[in-house]
């Protein structure tokens, strides 16, 4: 099966700094998916994006489906920033393989 | 809200005990998933529907576990049996499964079953 792999593993940052976290998968994709999860295990969706690039607000992200990665940028972090970062692919099949996460602590 | 939603959010309960989850899917979505998280890990994927049908189950959905959709709308996650290996987060999610964006997932809350 598709294999997708993360990067950094953990990422600690003062407030205020720009961070940059990526995620490579090992074939084609028809789906692409950025998650948040808070301290209380709900995943957050963040971006859906198999391929080109989109913004949210401080969050911004890239999917360079013909190179097989996608990086999230979090830019001004705050501490409300901190938890675990997946990066979820759909290949051929309907259910999304995730990555191991980024966990990020953004300190004050 | 009109979110998944999942029940019961803990579950506690003794080896050999059966247990039984639900989840409420987003509204008119036709597609519903269950993953399993365990500590430090991403989710894993465990059983999908397509409306009442279970279209795929993983390796990890072992015989102690099953799954319906009975009417396409919520569905039940039942473990017998349970093991302390079964203790994780249980997530539900759903997608709408039409038009663009149809393969986008939303996540329920989970539930989270400790086994002692």
């Amino acid at each position: 099966g598709i294999q997708v792999e993360q990067s950094p593993p953990d990422l600690i940052l003062q407030e205020g700094a720009n961070s940059t976290l990526r995620c490579n998968f090992s074939d084609s994709v028809n789906n692409l998916q950025w998650f948040h999860q808070n301290p209380w295990g709900q995943l957050i969706n963040l971006f859906y994006i198999p391929s080109g690039t989109k913004q949210n607000g401080r969050l911004s992200a890239t999917t360079v489906a013909t190179e097989r990665y996608s990086l999230l940028y979090i830019s001004s972090s705050q501490t409300t920033d901190s938890g675990v970062y997946f990066c979820a692919v759909l290949g051929g099949r309907r259910a999304l393989t995730f990555g191991s996460g980024t966990r990020l602590q953004v300190q004050p | 809200d009109t979110g998944v939603s999942q029940d019961p959010r803990h579950k506690i309960t003794k080896r050999g005990q059966n247990v039984t989850f639900r989840c409420d899917p987003i509204s008119e979505h036709n597609r519903l998933y269950w993953y399993r998280q365990t500590l430090g890990q991403g989710p894993e994927f465990l059983t999908y529907f397509q409306n009442e049908a279970q279209l795929e189950k993983s390796r990890l959905l072992s015989d102690r576990f099953s799954a319906e959709r009975p009417k396409g709308s919520f569905s039940t996650l039942e473990i017998q049996r349970t093991e302390q290996g079964d203790s994780a987060m249980y997530l539900c999610a759903s997608s709408p499964g039409l038009a663009e964006g149809g393969n986008e997932q939303f996540f329920g809350p989970g539930t989270r079953l400790t086994v002692l």
